[in-house]
């Protein structure tokens, strides 16, 4: 069964710092990953994706992620940080469960504050 | 393009009511849907996911139920809603690995 576990449920970050999230997961095939952003009361929104080739994957709003399968992590990165950043962030794992079926397991999120 | 309705947007119910929670898609057929509930400090949860019409798949046994009486339409129901229920409802659709979310029904069983 899969499974995602992000460190830190809360990262606080001054505007212009450095954007760490940090996301390890566990599967028993190769997986296809994902980082989603949510803001108060909104659906999530996909930041970015990794399904094959390229291990650095480009989001949106100047996010980052690099799938290290000997590490078993896919870690968010941004250089700087942006009040805008501001919201829930989740990582996610998907495995071919039958058929067409791809079945999403999230991590718990972490809460990202970035401070003026 | 693709598109994801979920209404309402907000919920007040009192406990033992009934709820209907729907959501629909545009612009895709066959697509998988999904139902997913938010509890406050506890992730996303996958309550139901379903893979065509009539076909319901329940990951967690609880007071609710879905059904899908067309191919993109996805509805979440219950007979008799308890405190537990209140929580953030997110409806999503997928074709392949990657999923989109409807923006969310927030409800609140007082």
């Amino acid at each position: 069964a899969q499974s995602v576990t992000q460190l830190g449920s809360h990262v606080s970050v001054s505007e212009g710092a450095l954007v760490l999230l940090r996301c390890n997961y566990s599967s028993s095939v190769p997986p296809y990953l994902f980082w989603y952003v949510q803001y108060p009361n909104q659906g999530l929104q996909l930041l970015l994706k990794y399904t094959t080739g390229a291990t650095l994957v480009k989001g949106i709003n100047g996010f980052e992620a690099e799938f290290k399968k000997s590490e078993t992590s896919f870690h968010l990165t941004k250089p700087s940080a942006h009040m805008s950043d501001a919201a829930e962030y989740f990582c996610a794992v998907s495995e071919r469960s039958g058929g067409s079926n791809y079945k999403l397991t999230f991590g718990k999120g972490t809460l990202l504050t970035v401070n003026p | 393009s693709q598109t994801i309705h979920q209404w309402p947007a907000t919920l007040v119910q009192p406990v033992g009511s009934p709820l209907s929670l729907e959501c629909t898609v545009e612009g895709t057929s066959n697509p998988n849907l999904y139902w997913y509930r938010q509890a406050a400090g506890r992730g996303l949860q996958l309550l139901f996911y379903s893979v065509g019409i009539g076909q319901i798949s329940s990951e967690v046994p609880q007071n609710l139920s879905a059904s899908r009486p067309q191919d993109r339409q996805f509805i979440l129901s219950s007979k008799k809603l308890l405190l537990s229920d209140s929580g953030f409802y997110l409806c999503a659709w997928s074709l392949a690995a990657g999923y989109t979310f409807g923006s969310g029904t927030r409800l609140t069983v007082v």
